[in-house]
């Protein structure tokens, strides 16, 4: 079974700049989550779906931070415009029943 | 609002001793979900362990072992005999049935040969 498929796995733009984030999640994962993990912290929860809908986006900068899942499967998340403070590992993970997470590769980011 | 704490940012121990990692956490739900992860330096997220509010039987798998108290708000972790291959970040987390995942600042432990 394949894993969950993140793309790129590292980006560095300016600030000011844009960028976006792909995932694919494990066939048949309802759920798919995207985390945010800042260098020695714990990941973050930025938004979780349910299928295509938003079921938790309470700590999703939503001035710059957007995210979709326009049929239900992989998604994107992206920044707009990137600050300095963007700068972390960008984790999807998918799950089938809400509760084990499979994570994937994750995307580091690199704001300059 | 739900919280996990993890107090010991890191531990040292020499390959085949005991290690404990401890976790603490908060919630004022009666049903919720608590995780243990291993974040290796590859980097990737790896799941040990999902326990249930309502199973505070403890938990042992190979090496592994989990113990479960809710009159102290903690799920502790238990590496035995430890070995290299154990150096990672290990992450406490909580969730109230499948949403509001939250994650402790992680343990980083190094086993040294």
């Amino acid at each position: 079974e394949a894993g969950v498929a993140q793309s790129p796995r590292y980006k560095i733009i300016e600030k000011r700049q844009s960028v976006a984030f792909w995932c694919n999640p494990i066939s048949g994962h309802a759920t798919l989550y995207w985390y945010q993990q800042i260098l020695g912290q714990g990941p973050k929860l930025l938004i979780q779906f349910q299928n295509n809908g938003v079921v938790d986006d309470s700590q999703l900068p939503k001035d710059r931070f957007s995210a979709e899942r326009l049929k239900g499967v992989d998604s994107t998340l992206k920044i707009q415009p990137a600050k300095l403070e963007d700068s972390a590992v960008y984790l999807c993970a998918s799950s089938f029943s809400g509760r084990e997470q499979f994570f994937g590769p994750g995307t580091r980011l690199t704001v300059l | 609002a739900q919280k996990v704490t993890q107090a010991q940012t890191e531990i040292s121990v020499v390959e085949k001793e005991d290690v404990t990692l401890d976790c603490v956490y908060e919630t004022r739900d009666t049903t919720y979900y608590l995780f243990w992860y291993k974040q290796p330096p590859s980097g990737e997220l790896v799941f040990l362990i999902r326990r249930n509010s309502f199973d505070e039987q403890n938990e042992i798998s190979g090496r592994y072992s989990w113990n479960f108290q809710k009159s102290t708000s903690s799920f502790n972790f238990t590496i035995t005999a430890s070995q290299v291959v154990d150096s990672a970040v290990y992450f406490c987390a909580l969730a109230n049935y499948g949403q509001n995942f939250v994650f402790g600042p992680g343990t980083r432990l190094s086993v040294l040969p």
